[in-house]
Protein backbone atom coordinates (compact mmCIF):
# COMPACT_ATOMS: atom_id res chain seq x y z
CA UNK A 1 0.00 0.00 0.00
CA UNK A 2 1.63 3.57 -1.12
CA UNK A 3 -1.30 5.33 -1.19
CA UNK A 4 -1.97 8.97 0.98
CA UNK A 5 -5.35 9.09 1.62
CA UNK A 6 -7.31 12.76 1.74
CA UNK A 7 -11.23 13.03 2.65
CA UNK A 8 -12.95 15.11 1.62
CA UNK A 9 -11.98 15.25 -1.66
CA UNK A 10 -13.96 19.22 -2.03
CA UNK A 11 -15.02 21.03 0.47
CA UNK A 12 -16.84 24.10 0.09
CA UNK A 13 -17.62 26.27 3.89
CA UNK A 14 -18.77 29.76 4.92
CA UNK A 15 -16.42 32.18 6.99
CA UNK A 16 -18.28 30.87 10.60
CA UNK A 17 -17.87 27.30 9.94
CA UNK A 18 -15.57 25.00 11.84
CA UNK A 19 -13.97 21.76 9.45
CA UNK A 20 -11.63 19.29 9.32
CA UNK A 21 -9.53 17.97 6.34
CA UNK A 22 -8.02 14.24 6.72
CA UNK A 23 -5.32 12.33 5.72
CA UNK A 24 -4.75 8.77 6.24
CA UNK A 25 -0.97 6.77 5.41
CA UNK A 26 -0.86 2.86 6.27
CA UNK A 27 3.23 2.84 4.88
CA UNK A 28 5.18 3.04 8.59
CA UNK A 29 5.87 6.37 7.19
CA UNK A 30 7.08 9.02 10.53
CA UNK A 31 7.06 11.97 9.11
CA UNK A 32 3.48 14.33 7.58
CA UNK A 33 2.79 17.19 6.10
CA UNK A 34 0.35 19.80 5.07
CA UNK A 35 0.84 21.76 2.16
CA UNK A 36 -1.32 24.76 0.83
CA UNK A 37 -1.15 24.94 -3.09
CA UNK A 38 -2.75 27.74 -5.04
CA UNK A 39 -3.79 27.92 -8.55
CA UNK A 40 -0.64 28.08 -10.99
CA UNK A 41 1.53 28.02 -7.58
CA UNK A 42 3.90 25.39 -6.20
CA UNK A 43 3.32 23.65 -2.91
CA UNK A 44 3.46 25.79 0.12
CA UNK A 45 4.78 23.73 3.47
CA UNK A 46 2.39 24.44 6.36
CA UNK A 47 3.23 22.01 9.26
CA UNK A 48 5.43 19.00 9.77
CA UNK A 49 5.08 16.15 12.15
CA UNK A 50 7.42 13.92 13.28
CA UNK A 51 6.88 10.94 15.30
CA UNK A 52 3.62 12.71 15.99
CA UNK A 53 4.94 15.53 17.02
CA UNK A 54 4.64 18.57 15.37
CA UNK A 55 8.14 20.06 14.25
CA UNK A 56 7.53 22.48 12.02
CA UNK A 57 5.06 25.43 11.67
CA UNK A 58 5.44 27.65 8.83
CA UNK A 59 4.14 30.54 10.84
CA UNK A 60 0.31 29.19 9.82
CA UNK A 61 -2.07 31.43 11.33
CA UNK A 62 -4.31 29.73 14.15
CA UNK A 63 -7.43 29.44 12.01
CA UNK A 64 -5.50 26.39 10.72
CA UNK A 65 -4.90 23.95 13.43
CA UNK A 66 -3.01 20.61 13.17
CA UNK A 67 -3.39 17.11 14.70
CA UNK A 68 -1.76 14.02 14.71
CA UNK A 69 -3.46 11.50 16.58
CA UNK A 70 -1.43 8.32 15.53
CA UNK A 71 0.89 8.04 13.48
CA UNK A 72 -1.07 7.26 10.46
CA UNK A 73 -3.74 10.10 10.81
CA UNK A 74 -3.07 13.80 10.46
CA UNK A 75 -5.82 16.27 10.55
CA UNK A 76 -6.29 19.48 9.91
CA UNK A 77 -9.10 21.43 11.22
CA UNK A 78 -10.08 24.79 10.18
CA UNK A 79 -12.20 27.57 12.08
CA UNK A 80 -12.88 31.10 10.77
CA UNK A 81 -11.54 30.80 7.63
CA UNK A 82 -11.05 33.90 4.95
CA UNK A 83 -11.84 33.50 1.52
CA UNK A 84 -8.68 33.71 0.59
CA UNK A 85 -7.25 30.59 2.73
CA UNK A 86 -9.45 28.94 -0.35
CA UNK A 87 -6.85 26.51 -2.26
CA UNK A 88 -5.64 22.60 -2.60
CA UNK A 89 -4.62 21.30 0.68
CA UNK A 90 -2.26 18.26 0.34
CA UNK A 91 -0.91 15.90 2.51
CA UNK A 92 1.93 14.10 2.44
CA UNK A 93 4.22 11.67 4.28
CA UNK A 94 7.53 10.40 3.98
CA UNK A 95 9.71 7.73 6.22
CA UNK A 96 10.75 10.53 8.48
CA UNK A 97 14.04 8.16 9.52
CA UNK A 98 17.57 8.83 9.82
CA UNK A 99 18.92 8.26 6.34
CA UNK A 100 16.22 8.82 4.26
CA UNK A 101 16.18 10.92 0.94
CA UNK A 102 13.12 12.70 1.76
CA UNK A 103 11.22 11.49 -0.54
CA UNK A 104 7.71 12.94 -0.17
CA UNK A 105 4.29 10.53 -1.19
CA UNK A 106 1.34 12.78 -1.70
CA UNK A 107 -2.56 12.29 -1.44
CA UNK A 108 -5.10 14.00 -4.18
CA UNK A 109 -5.71 16.52 -2.26
CA UNK A 110 -8.69 18.37 -0.82
CA UNK A 111 -10.04 21.42 -2.68
CA UNK A 112 -11.09 24.03 -0.35
CA UNK A 113 -13.29 26.97 -1.28
CA UNK A 114 -14.37 29.31 1.28
CA UNK A 115 -17.16 31.94 0.61
CA UNK B 1 18.93 28.18 3.20
CA UNK B 2 17.87 25.60 0.61
CA UNK B 3 16.08 27.13 -2.76
CA UNK B 4 15.47 25.39 -6.21
CA UNK B 5 15.02 27.55 -9.14
CA UNK B 6 13.56 26.40 -12.90
CA UNK B 7 12.19 27.92 -15.58
CA UNK B 8 8.99 28.78 -14.95
CA UNK B 9 7.16 28.62 -18.63
CA UNK B 10 4.91 27.99 -19.88
CA UNK B 11 6.40 25.30 -22.49
CA UNK B 12 4.65 24.32 -26.32
CA UNK B 13 6.05 21.42 -27.65
CA UNK B 14 4.64 19.06 -30.79
CA UNK B 15 4.20 15.73 -30.09
CA UNK B 16 7.68 13.83 -30.09
CA UNK B 17 9.65 16.90 -30.14
CA UNK B 18 12.56 17.21 -27.46
CA UNK B 19 12.28 18.44 -23.97
CA UNK B 20 14.22 19.95 -21.29
CA UNK B 21 13.17 21.77 -18.57
CA UNK B 22 16.38 23.68 -16.77
CA UNK B 23 16.60 23.38 -12.74
CA UNK B 24 19.13 24.59 -10.49
CA UNK B 25 19.73 24.76 -7.06
CA UNK B 26 21.08 26.24 -4.06
CA UNK B 27 21.69 23.82 -0.80
CA UNK B 28 24.17 23.15 2.27
CA UNK B 29 25.33 19.70 2.54
CA UNK B 30 24.19 17.23 0.13
CA UNK B 31 20.75 16.96 -0.83
CA UNK B 32 18.51 14.78 -2.72
CA UNK B 33 16.77 16.01 -5.62
CA UNK B 34 13.22 15.22 -6.92
CA UNK B 35 11.18 16.10 -9.99
CA UNK B 36 7.68 15.85 -8.94
CA UNK B 37 4.76 16.16 -12.00
CA UNK B 38 1.33 17.39 -11.52
CA UNK B 39 -1.79 16.59 -13.72
CA UNK B 40 -4.80 18.50 -13.91
CA UNK B 41 -6.68 18.19 -10.56
CA UNK B 42 -4.23 15.74 -9.03
CA UNK B 43 -1.72 15.72 -6.23
CA UNK B 44 1.86 15.53 -6.71
CA UNK B 45 3.30 12.80 -7.95
CA UNK B 46 6.88 11.62 -7.72
CA UNK B 47 8.44 11.25 -11.66
CA UNK B 48 12.72 10.49 -10.74
CA UNK B 49 14.95 11.44 -8.01
CA UNK B 50 18.81 11.21 -7.34
CA UNK B 51 20.29 11.23 -4.67
CA UNK B 52 24.12 11.69 -4.69
CA UNK B 53 26.54 13.98 -7.03
CA UNK B 54 26.60 12.15 -10.75
CA UNK B 55 23.21 10.07 -10.18
CA UNK B 56 21.08 9.88 -13.11
CA UNK B 57 17.26 9.38 -12.30
CA UNK B 58 15.11 8.17 -14.63
CA UNK B 59 11.12 6.97 -15.48
CA UNK B 60 8.94 6.85 -18.04
CA UNK B 61 11.63 8.10 -20.60
CA UNK B 62 12.39 11.01 -18.72
CA UNK B 63 16.01 11.56 -17.53
CA UNK B 64 18.29 14.16 -14.78
CA UNK B 65 21.18 13.93 -13.86
CA UNK B 66 22.42 15.11 -10.18
CA UNK B 67 25.18 17.54 -11.19
CA UNK B 68 27.07 19.17 -8.08
CA UNK B 69 29.56 20.97 -10.06
CA UNK B 70 26.83 22.99 -11.81
CA UNK B 71 24.22 22.29 -8.93
CA UNK B 72 21.67 21.39 -11.62
CA UNK B 73 19.38 18.58 -12.38
CA UNK B 74 17.63 19.56 -15.76
CA UNK B 75 14.77 16.93 -16.87
CA UNK B 76 14.91 16.01 -20.39
CA UNK B 77 12.65 13.38 -22.79
CA UNK B 78 13.74 12.72 -25.88
CA UNK B 79 10.00 12.58 -27.39
CA UNK B 80 6.88 14.08 -25.66
CA UNK B 81 3.46 12.72 -26.16
CA UNK B 82 0.13 14.72 -25.11
CA UNK B 83 -0.34 12.61 -21.91
CA UNK B 84 3.23 14.40 -21.06
CA UNK B 85 1.11 17.66 -20.38
CA UNK B 86 1.35 18.64 -17.10
CA UNK B 87 3.21 20.64 -13.85
CA UNK B 88 6.39 19.73 -13.36
CA UNK B 89 8.22 20.86 -10.26
CA UNK B 90 12.21 20.62 -9.50
CA UNK B 91 12.53 19.95 -5.71
CA UNK B 92 15.22 19.12 -3.12
CA UNK B 93 15.47 18.15 0.53
CA UNK B 94 18.15 17.36 3.04
CA UNK B 95 16.21 14.66 4.96
CA UNK B 96 15.35 17.19 7.34
CA UNK B 97 11.58 17.00 6.24
CA UNK B 98 11.64 20.24 4.53
CA UNK B 99 11.52 20.06 1.23
CA UNK B 100 11.98 22.99 -1.78
CA UNK B 101 10.09 23.10 -4.34
CA UNK B 102 10.98 25.11 -7.56
CA UNK B 103 7.66 27.28 -8.91
CA UNK B 104 6.72 24.82 -11.55
CA UNK B 105 6.67 24.50 -15.49
CA UNK B 106 3.64 23.84 -17.04
CA UNK B 107 4.24 21.27 -20.04
CA UNK B 108 1.85 21.73 -23.28
CA UNK B 109 2.18 18.59 -25.83
CA UNK B 110 0.28 19.26 -28.83
CA UNK B 111 -0.87 16.43 -31.28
Amino acid sequence: DTEVTQTPKHLVMGMTNKKSLKCEQHMGHRAMYWYKQKAKKPPELMFVYSYEKLSINESVPSRFSPECPNSSLLNLHLHALQPEDSALYLCASSQGRRGDTGELFFGEGSRLTVL
Amino acid sequence: GNSVTQMEGPVTLSEEAFLTINCTYTATGYPSLFWYVQYPGEGLQLLLKATKADDKGSNKGFEATYRKETTSFHLEKGSVQVSDSAVYFCALSNNNNDMRFGAGTRLTVKP
